[in-house]
């Protein structure tokens, strides 16, 4: 069955300190992949996007994700976390399909 | 500003009524989702649309019921057969259909409480 998996339900980390996001999938070909993050009772606010070419993607908010194809994994990190990251990430999937598949979410707490 | 609009904010609804949500973009996006997010859940699809007056079912329709008359507009109508409508309504758009390269952009969202 094709999926998504955010292994990680709740993080916690100090401000100032790196933070890392693990996103696995299981699907036949290398899908389209994104993060997005939500801040409460918000909408969804796209980070990144890997389609192709380098593995390594920059995106906003000082936040950047790595490919790794031979682990199905799509992992976001940033260096150096501000007490503004708190929120809800999700990571997402378009394999050639109509469709946006979606993790169940990493929910960040930031300790000041 | 270009964007994507969900209204109300907050919606209540009483057992056996049927209420509409209304997302409206002005992207020029072609295709439109409805997603719902319930705690822990992450989110899940209703209905989506690649062309007015087309659109077909995700994973949860049942008890949901959607229109595309125009482009713009993709309202999504929770029906009395939905049984466990109390949750975070999400209305998302993309420029191509997922699946192209595309990205999807999502509105500010309407949480439906029972009452």
């Amino acid at each position: 069955a094709q999926s998504v998996t955010q292994p990680d339900i709740h993080i916690t980390v100090s401000e100032g300190a790196s933070l890392e996001l693990r996103c696995n999938y299981s699907y036949g070909a290398t899908p389209y992949l994104f993060w997005y993050v939500q801040s409460p009772g918000q909408g969804l606010q796209l980070l990144l996007k890997y389609f192709s070419g380098d593995t390594l993607v920059q995106g906003i908010k000082g936040f950047e994700a790595e490919f790794k194809r031979s682990q199905s994994s799509f992992n976001l990190r940033k260096p150096s976390v501000h007490w503004s990251d708190a929120a809800e990430y999700f990571c997402a999937v378009a394999p050639t399909s109509n469709q946006f598949y979606f993790g169940t979410g990493t929910s960040l707490t930031v300790i000041p | 500003d270009g964007g994507i609009t969900q209204s109300p904010k907050y919606l209540f609804r009483k057992e056996g009524q049927n209420v509409t949500l209304s997302c409206e973009q002005n992207l020029n996006h072609d295709a439109m989702y409805w997603y719902r997010q319930d705690p822990g859940q992450g989110l899940r699809l209703i209905y989506y649309s690649q062309i007015v007056n087309d659109f077909q079912k995700g994973d949860i329709a049942e008890g949901y019921s959607v229109s595309r008359e125009k482009k713009e507009s993709f309202p999504l109508t929770v029906t009395s057969a939905q049984k466990n409508p109390t949750a975070f309504y999400l209305c998302a758009s993309s420029i191509g259909f997922a699946g192209t390269g595309t990205e999807a952009f999502f509105g500010q969202g309407t949480r439906l409480t029972v009452v």
